[in-house]
């Protein structure tokens, strides 16, 4: 299996203008969670979804930050318009459905580098 | 989910055990002890997870104290590749709240001399 599959890797945009990332969860997986990881505020959660279906998304920080989860192998999170507080690095995570009493794994993709000018 | 308390920083010799502690001493009777690591520039990792006795896997071990205030991860033979900073999460199993998500605190960074 290929992992959480991000994309892209990195985006440099400037203030304004619309950022849209892009996650793969692993087949088969019907959690999926965006997070966010700043040096200021370290790792927090924004949202995520069950059966594509949005469960939390308290962490979302305002209604610039939306996301969508079409399908049980994509999902995106879009930023309109971006602020350049919103540079972070943004990790996708995808989670089994079926699982054991004691068990909660989450796989973490590679992470979006977004820098916001 | 319970808090956790982790030192900010260690060091530790190629080889040597690494010895990374965690209090959590408001933990609960249904809380889960969960390590995960993030090596840098890379998402988090999942390492190991305890209710109440000791874990080993092929990465690590995890002692959790009787009384399960504290807890241990030790990785035994300590290499440059396990740098990273490493996380202690405590929370309920899956199968006690809807909440799925994890709560990262600032974990403890783990730097491995040569």
């Amino acid at each position: 299996d290929a992992g959480v599959i991000q994309s892209p890797r990195h985006e440099v945009t400037e203030m304004g203008q619309e950022v849209t990332l892009r996650c793969k969860p692993i087949s088969g997986h019907d959690y999926l969670f965006w997070y966010r990881q700043t040096m200021m505020r370290g790792l927090e959660l924004l949202i995520y979804f069950n059966n594509n279906v949005p469960i939390d998304d308290s962490g979302m920080p305002e209604d610039r930050f939306s996301a969508k989860m079409p399908n049980a192998s994509f999902s995106t999170l879009k930023i309109q318009p971006s602020e350049p507080r919103d540079s972070a690095v943004y990790f996708c995570a995808s989670s089994p459905g079926i699982v054991l009493a004691s068990t909660d794994t989450q796989y973490f993709g590679p992470g979006t580098r977004l820098t916001v000018l | 989910d319970a808090k956790t308390t982790q030192p900010p920083s260690m060091d530790c010799a190629e080889g040597r055990a690494a010895n990374l502690p965690c209090n959590h001493s408001t933990i609960s009777g249904n809380e889960y002890v969960y390590w995960y690591r993030q090596i840098h520039s890379q998402g988090p990792q999942y390492i190991i997870h305890g209710l109440k006795n000791n874990e080993t896997n092929e990465m690590a071990s995890l002692i959790i104290t009787e009384d399960r205030k504290s807890s241990t991860l030790i990785l035994p033979h300590a290499t440059l590749r396990d740098t990273a900073v490493y996380y202690c999460i405590v929370r309920v199993g899956p199968m006690d709240t809807g909440r799925r998500a994890l709560t990262f605190g600032s974990g403890t960074r783990l730097q491995v001399q040569p």
